[in-house]
């Protein structure tokens, strides 16, 4: 069926990375750009940037600028977040999202990411 | 960025009752708001979009309301299964921004 499943959970240290994967399957990968969204304990949820998976074009929100990467792999249909330099309000649940005509219609599961020492 | 709000944060109910979220918006964004509906470790829910569309397979005890910087949520009868946090979306403008949430629960 059409789905988006995300990698397990990370645990962290402040400085690192981390790279969480969404793969895709049931639907043509290259046909819808993909979103990142993260959701801090108990906040609203916050977007981060997205992917075009037709030509690996992207965008991101100015607060991740520089620390933010967005690619995606067709063979695989699947995309990948990578945040660097990570600190603890990056503690979050991280989703990707597939979108249709602007909106986030498809959603994974969500990978929690916890930083801490 | 686009800032938006709700209100109220928590709304206490009962089955039966008919509820209503209000999502503001610091901008005009015309119609191009969503509603989600998001439980307890799960991811949201696209219930609404284009103010007032509903969403395929959503029941139509939800309805939306609204354009320009105000904007309305209601759920005509509730439901067991609708007891779960709502949050409003603009997507008029880069970056996406979500609204703070109204969580919904039991009287």
């Amino acid at each position: 069926q059409v789905q988006l499943v995300q990698s397990g959970a990370e645990v962290k240290k402040p400085g690192a990375s981390v790279k969480v994967s969404c793969k895709a399957s049931g639907y043509t990968f290259t046909s819808y750009a993909i979103h990142w969204v993260r959701q801090a304990p108990g906040q609203r949820p916050e977007w981060m940037g997205w992917i075009s998976t037709a030509n690996g074009n992207t965008k991101f929100s100015q607060k991740f600028q520089g620390r933010l990467t967005i690619t995606s792999d067709t063979s695989a249909s699947t995309a990948y977040m990578e945040l660097r330099s990570l600190r603890s309000e990056d503690t979050a649940v991280y989703y990707c999202a597939r979108e249709t005509s602007l909106l986030l219609r498809l959603w994974g599961q969500g990978t929690l990411v916890t930083v801490s020492s | 960025d686009m800032q938006m709000t709700q209100s109220p944060s928590t709304l206490s109910a009962s089955v039966g009752d008919r509820v209503t979220i209000t999502c503001r918006a610091s901008q005009s964004i015309s119609s191009w708001l969503a509603w989600f509906q998001q439980k307890p470790g799960k991811a949201p829910k696209l219930l609404i979009y284009k103010a007032s569309t509903l969403e395929s397979g959503v029941p139509s005890r939800f309805s939306g309301s609204g354009s320009g910087t105000e904007f309305t949520l209601s759920i005509s009868s509730l439901q067991p299964d609708d007891f779960a946090t709502y949050f409003c979306q603009q997507y008029k403008d880069s970056p996406l921004t979500f609204g703070p949430g109204t969580k919904v629960d039991i009287k």
